[in-house]
Parts: structure tokens; C-alpha cells; sequence
């Protein structure tokens, strides 16, 4: 079955540390792989996104993740965090059919 | 580009009242779906459409009816409504023929409370 396991609710930085989130995904086929953001009241907006080639990608506001086949991993760092990071970050999995699935999210709070 | 809209924002609902969420979107994406999102759940899939006149379910689908007449509009009628669906629903549209390697670009949402 597929399904994404974020195992980490919540998180807590402080300002100028860095970050790592975790994501495992189960997946029959070749993942396509996605981390989202979503702020306060705000609808998700895509952080970057993998589905071949290199496997460290980078994406929008200084954010990265590496996917690792073996480990059915792609997790998101960041070196460097911001008080603007604090944020709901999911991770999704899909491919080449039409569903799309959901992490349950890791809750971000960046310490001043 | 607008991108996808949802109306309303805010919904108050009794149990038994039927309602339907609107979902637009500007993009000429061919694929449309509907999520809902709970705390401690993340987002499920609802509904999906890859094109007008063409639906399906996705993980959750119970209580929730949907079609595609245009390719701009992807409503969501929930039927009857139960407290079990206090929920924010959120939109989402893409492009279908990256082959699921194309963004999906989510609306706004919309809070529903069903008392």
C-alpha cells in the first residue's frame, strides 16, 4: 500500500540552526517525490520536488532533500533556519497515476 | 493568473444540510481534486477529475459527490452533511501530461463546521 510516514509532530529550532525533517515513503512504483509548506491559514505551497536524476534537490527558500532509494527516505534540510521557516511541512508521494498521498505533517517552531 | 480559487472561506453547517464547495482554476490543468485535511491526518484524497465529464475517487469518497462539466470548474456537493466532515477541504489542480511529475497548485481552502 502506499502511504508517506513523517515521524516527527513537531519540531523545534532555534533561529540559525540547521534543519532536518524526516519523510519515509512506501511506494509500488517509482516515487515521485514532494515536500509542501504550509503557513498559518494558508492553502500548500510546493518547497521542491523529485522524480529522477540527481538525488539531492533543491528547491525554493534555501531548502534541500535527498532522496535515498534503499532507505525509501527524502528528507528536507535547510542549514540555515529562519523565524519565517515556522511552518507545516508535509511530504507527498505519487507517480504516474493519479493519487497522491499525504504525510501527516511535521510542525515547525523556530526559537528567536 | 488568479491560480485556483475556493468559495466559500468560512462554512457553518447543521447535520442533514446539503452544500457544495466551489473550486475554479485558471491554468487549463486537466487534472482537478479535492483533499480534505484533519489535524494529526494530513491531507486524504477525495475526489479527482483528469478532464471534463471524467471523475473518480480517491481515498476518502463517502458522503462527497463531485463533477467535471468544464475543465475551469471542479465542484464538491456534500450530500448530507455529518459532523464527521468538520474539515478544511482544499483544491488542488495540475497539468496531467508530466505523467504525475507536474505541480499541484492548491486554492486557499475552505474551513467547514458541521454542528
Amino acid at each position: 500500500a502506499q502511504s508517506v510516514t513523517q515521524p516527527d509532530i513537531h519540531i523545534t529550532v532555534s533561529e540559525g540552526a540547521s534543519l532536518e525533517l524526516r519523510c519515509n515513503y512506501s511506494y509500488g512504483a517509482t516515487p515521485y517525490l514532494f515536500w509542501y509548506v504550509q503557513s498559518p491559514g494558508q492553502g500548500l505551497q510546493l518547497l521542491l520536488k523529485y522524480f529522477s536524476g540527481d538525488t539531492l534537490v533543491q528547491g525554493i527558500k534555501g531548502f534541500e532533500a535527498e532522496f535515498k532509494r534503499s532507505q525509501s527516505s527524502f528528507n528536507l534540510r535547510k542549514p540555515s533556519v529562519h523565524w519565517s521557516d515556522a511552518a507545516e511541512y508535509f511530504c507527498a508521494v505519487g507517480g504516474t497515476g493519479n493519487q497522491f498521498y499525504f504525510g501527516t505533517g511535521t510542525s515547525l517552531t523556530v526559537i528567536p | 493568473n488568479a491560480g485556483v480559487t475556493q468559495t466559500p472561506k468560512f462554512q457553518v453547517l447543521k447535520t442533514g444540510q446539503s452544500m457544495t464547495l466551489q473550486c475554479a482554476q485558471d491554468m487549463n490543468h486537466e487534472y482537478m481534486s479535492w483533499y480534505r485535511q484533519d489535524p494529526g491526518m494530513g491531507l486524504r484524497l477525495i475526489h479527482y477529475s483528469v478532464g471534463a465529464g471524467i471523475t473518480d475517487q480517491g481515498e476518502v469518497p463517502n458522503g462527497y459527490n463531485v463533477s467535471r462539466s468544464t475543465t475551469e470548474d471542479f465542484p464538491l456537493r456534500l450530500l448530507s452533511a455529518a459532523p464527521s466532515q468538520t474539515s478544511v477541504y482544499f483544491c488542488a489542480s495540475r497539468r496531467i501530461r508530466g505523467g504525475g511529475t507536474d505541480t499541484q497548485y492548491f486554492g486557499p481552502g475552505t474551513r467547514l463546521t458541521v454542528l
